[in-house]
């Protein structure tokens, strides 16, 4: 079963906006990571954010973990059309290296 | 060149027959993956390697196999294909220490 569960599934909005997806988790994690996936291709990571941190930022990519409510939001800042893509969330369990991958929130970027 | 690459890139076959994707490194990784992409339900593991003695299931291995030939290099094998297994594969890699994953561009598999 799948680790992960993004919300919303879908999301579309105007270029220069800001787009927010959730990710929650189910069991204890070692780190929770954000990946992109351009239509049908490979997947590009874009974050990771270890259990003990609140708060990571990367260019116009914000994420937070809420380790108490098992939950993650990824905030894309000022949003560019170069950025519709599929954006999935990924755990590491505690005494595990691997990822388990939630089902991805689809983001539409219009011009 | 890309670091992670996987041939065949696509791939029609039928049902019955076995099939072999390969995937290749150059990141000098010990950790390689197979995951495969069913839509709306994100990646799944396939099979995992943490070094080339080791391989081990994942979450849906039944009707895969694989073979890690060399540091660099993880095969997935599908010994009769079947209609559903029809998806998109990824061959993805990792440093030890961290848990960032690489991935390769996917394979597209058609089992007709």
């Amino acid at each position: 079963s799948q680790q992960g569960e993004e919300d919303p599934q879908a999301l579309s909005i105007q270029e220069g906006e800001n787009a927010t997806m959730n990710c929650s988790y189910k069991t204890s994690i070692n780190n929770l990571q954000w990946y992109r996936q351009n239509s049908g291709r490979g997947l590009v990571h874009l974050i990771l954010i270890r259990s003990n941190e609140r708060e990571k930022h990367s260019g116009r990519l914000r994420v937070t973990l809420d380790t108490s409510k098992k939950s993650s939001s990824l905030l894309i800042t000022a949003s560019r059309a170069a950025d519709t893509a599929s954006y999935f969330c990924a755990t590491v369990g505690v005494n595990d290296y691997k990822l388990s991958f939630g089902a991805g929130t689809t983001v539409t970027v219009r011009a | 060149d890309a670091d992670v690459t996987q041939t065949p890139r696509n791939r029609i076959t039928k049902t019955g027959k076995r099939i072999m994707l390969e995937c290749s490194q150059t990141k000098g990784h010990d950790r390689m993956y197979w995951y495969r992409q069913d839509p709306g339900l994100g990646l799944r593991l396939i099979y995992y390697s943490f070094d080339v003695k080791d391989i081990n299931k994942g979450e849906i291995s039944d009707g895969y196999s694989v073979s890690r030939q060399a540091q660099a290099k993880f095969s997935l094998s599908l010994e009769s294909a079947i209609p559903n297994q029809t998806a998109l594969y990824f061959c993805a890699t990792s440093d030890f220490r961290v848990g960032e994953q690489f991935f390769g561009p996917g394979t597209r598999l058609t089992v007709l």
